[in-house]
């Protein structure tokens, strides 16, 4: 069964600072999204990583994606309290034929004055 | 505009009853979704169309029910038996399955009376 793990759970920084939001799974997949969903909003798509050594970049935010460990990163730059929210990896495979969508549990950022 | 609409935004439920979430899309996609969040976690899938009439389960379908009689529209039911249903349930539409084209709707949050 694959498991979506993401690294820390909660995340308190302060404004200015920077900080690594890590997600690693456990089975092949050459393809991991990252959302960003508000309290009680939809979630937002922020990146799609379509192959090893992918890196995207958004503002403050920039994502990567290493297939052979398994491993992504959501790095997020000079933290400004906009960015507070809760951040979801989810990891694309292939089960039973069909394509499957696994979510990890969620990053909850908040940014400190 | 093009989007996902769900309704209603909160919904109660009483012991016993059967209850319908709706979601409506004119983004002219061909795959929808259901999704549940739990507080804390990251999003399970509940049941998934490819296709007008047909769908398929997920990981969590025990207690729910969907219909997919138009392209635009996949009701989700949570029945009786879905004995622990208070969640906040999410849809979803991507064009022909493409995760990377995933759209959601805002979210129906439903709670026990």
């Amino acid at each position: 069964e694959l498991k979506v793990e993401q690294n820390p759970l909660f995340l308190s920084m302060q404004e200015g600072k920077n900080y690594t939001i890590y997600c690693n799974y456990s089975t092949t997949s050459d393809r991991l999204y990252w959302y960003r969903q508000d309290p009680g909003k939809s979630l937002e798509s922020l990146f799609v990583l379509l192959s090893n050594g992918a890196v995207k970049q958004e503002g403050r935010l920039m994502a990567s994606l290493d297939t052979k460990a398994r491993l992504s990163t959501l790095h997020i730059t000079a933290a400004v309290h906009d960015l507070s929210a809760t951040y979801f990896c989810a990891v694309d495979i292939l089960q039973g034929g069909s394509e499957k969508l696994v979510f990890g549990k969620g990053t909850k950022l908040t940014v400190n004055p | 505009d093009g989007g996902i609409t769900q309704s209603p935004k909160y919904l109660f439920r009483k012991e016993g009853q059967n209850v319908t979430l709706s979601c409506e899309q004119n983004l002219n996609h061909d795959a929808m979704y259901w999704y549940r969040q739990d507080p804390g976690q990251g999003l399970r899938l509940i049941y998934y169309s490819q296709i007008v009439n047909d769908f398929q389960k997920g990981d969590i379908a025990e207690g729910y029910s969907v219909s997919r009689e138009k392209k635009e529209s996949f009701p989700l039911t949570v029945t009786s038996a879905q004995k622990n249903p208070t969640a906040f349930y999410l849809c979803a539409s991507s064009i022909g399955g493409a995760y990377e084209k995933l759209f959601f709707g805002s979210g129906t949050q439903l709670s026990v009376l």
